[in-house]
């Protein structure tokens, strides 16, 4: 099946740093991806949706110089969180999908950040 | 997209079908039903999708009824590593992103 390659799995840092995560499809061309995050005990948040070679689009509420997000090719897109701090910690999950419209989101595994 | 209805929580016994059911009353025509589980502190696996017609692959069977407002998927063997939290969404139409709602925590019993 398709596969979603999410790095880093887990990454622990200080308050005030940035932090880029990558998320990488191995065997299919995404033209869409996604980025989530869920906080314990909660169901996934979708954050923004990015199209290869365009800008991202942000759901309400998402700050978009916060979380800065790149899709520079069909198979990688990174999301870099600038400056964060401890309530940035969270469960981040990326997921990408194909060309055909109707094919299914396959996802990574998540990386797990915490903000000292 | 439309929203979707399950269950908090089921229980299964291990080696019986875990039958998981979704309410979808406002589905559109052009919208598909998606399966996913959530395994934890791991990413959503896809299981299924259809459109009108039911779908076995080699997870699950997905049964969706002919007027479309309501599904069931289908675990016909279940395992201990199904316990997992299992989300209908419905996808399609303008946005046709995928917004997860709470899901089913299954939670299978040796």
């Amino acid at each position: 099946g398709a596969v979603v390659s999410q790095h880093p799995s887990r990454v622990i840092c200080k308050s005030g740093t940035s932090v880029k995560i990558e998320c990488r499809s191995l065997d299919f061309q995404a033209t869409t991806m996604f980025w989530y995050r869920q906080f314990p005990k909660q169901s996934l948040m979708l954050m923004a949706t990015s199209n290869e070679g365009s800008k991202a689009t942000y759901e309400q509420g998402v700050e978009k110089d916060k979380f800065l997000i790149n899709h520079a090719s069909l198979t990688l897109s990174t999301l870099t969180v600038t400056s964060a701090h401890p309530e940035d910690s969270s469960f981040y999950i990326c997921s990408a999908r194909g060309t055909a419209i109707n094919q299914p989101q396959h996802f990574g595994d998540g990386t797990r950040l915490s903000i000292l | 997209d439309a929203k979707t209805t399950q269950p908090p929580s089921m229980d299964c016994a291990e080696g019986r079908a875990a039958n998981l059911p979704c309410n979808h009353s406002t589905i559109s025509g052009n919208e598909y039903v998606y399966w996913y589980r959530q395994i934890h502190s791991q990413g959503p696996q896809y299981i299924i999708h259809g459109l009108k017609n039911n779908e076995t692959n080699e997870m699950a069977s997905l049964i969706i009824t002919e007027d479309r407002k309501s599904s069931t998927l289908i675990l016909p063997h279940a395992t201990l590593r199904d316990t997992a939290v299992y989300y209908c969404i419905v996808r399609g139409g303008a946005t046709n992103k995928l917004i997860f709602g709470t899901g089913t925590l299954l939670a299978v019993q040796p």
